[in-house]
C-alpha cells in the first residue's frame, strides 16, 4: 500500500510569513499533485508535477517534487489570508490509476 | 455551467434507508470516481469508472453499488445504512490520473 505523509498536520502563520510543507512516501509516484479545499467544497487542483527535480510555480506558490519521485514540497512565500485551507497532495501511479491522497495539512493565515 | 455536479448537497437519513447519490461532468472525461473523506479529512477511493467500465473497486461493503448509464454520469446508491456511513462523499473525474477535478460532495449523516 502506497502511502503519503504530511506535515505538518496543522500551521497557523501570520499574513505575510514564508512557509513550507511537506509530502512525503516510500514508494514511487510517477505524478504528484496539490490540492487545496476550503471548507463546504470539494479539494481544488493546484499543480501536477511528473520530472523528478521538476519546480513549478504558482505566483506564491512554489512546487518541488524529489529527484526520487517519493516526495514534495510546497512553499508559500508572503503567505496572506486567502490561502487558508487544506492543502492535499495526491499520488498517481499511472493513466487512469487511483490517486492516493495524504492526510492533509491545515493551514491557517492570520490578518 | 458546473464542471461535476453533485447530488444532494446534503443528506440527512436513518440507519437501515436506502439512498442514492447522482454525479454528472460535462467536461468530456473518460474516468469517473467517488471518494469518501472521513471526519479526520481523509480522502479514500471507492469506486473508479472508465468509459461507463469499472476498473477500481477498492474494499467496500456491497452495500454500496455505482452505476454508470454513460461516461458523463456515475451514481452511487447505499443500502441498509449504517451510522459508520456517515461522511462526505466526493465525486471526481479526469482525462487521466494527473489532475482530478471534484464535485463539491455530498454531506451524509446517518442518524
Amino acid at each position: 500500500t502506497q502511502l503519503l505523509e504530511q506535515s505538518p498536520q496543522f500551521l497557523s502563520i501570520q499574513e505575510g510569513e514564508n512557509l513550507t510543507v511537506y509530502c512525503n512516501s516510500s514508494s514511487v509516484f510517477s505524478s504528484l499533485q496539490w490540492y487545496r479545499q476550503e471548507p463546504g467544497e470539494g479539494p481544488v487542483l493546484l499543480v501536477t508535477v511528473v520530472t523528478g527535480g521538476e519546480v513549478k510555480k504558482l505566483k506564491r506558490l512554489t512546487f518541488q517534487f524529489g529527484d526520487a519521485r517519493k516526495d514534495s514540497s510546497l512553499h508559500i512565500t508572503a503567505a496572506q489570508p486567502g490561502d487558508t485551507g487544506l492543502y492535499l497532495c495526491a499520488g498517481g501511479a499511472g493513466a487512469n490509476s487511483k490517486l492516493t491522497f495524504g492526510k492533509g495539512i491545515t493551514l491557517s493565515v492570520r490578518p | 455551467d458546473t464542471a461535476v455536479s453533485q447530488t444532494p448537497k446534503y443528506l440527512v437519513t436513518q440507519m437501515g434507508n436506502d439512498k442514492s447519490i447522482k454525479c454528472e461532468q460535462n467536461l468530456g472525461h473518460d474516468t469517473m470516481y467517488w471518494y469518501k473523506q472521513d471526519s479526520k479529512k481523509f480522502l479514500k477511493i471507492m469506486f473508479s469508472y472508465n468509459n461507463k467500465e469499472l476498473i477500481i473497486n477498492e474494499t467496500v461493503p456491497n452495500r454500496f453499488s455505482p452505476k454508470s448509464p454513460d461516461k458523463a454520469h456515475l451514481n452511487l446508491h447505499i443500502n441498509s445504512l449504517e451510522l459508520g456511513d456517515s461522511a462526505v462523499y466526493f465525486c471526481a473525474s479526469s482525462p487521466s490520473a494527473y489532475g482530478y477535478t471534484f464535485g463539491s460532495g455530498t454531506r451524509l449523516t446517518v442518524v
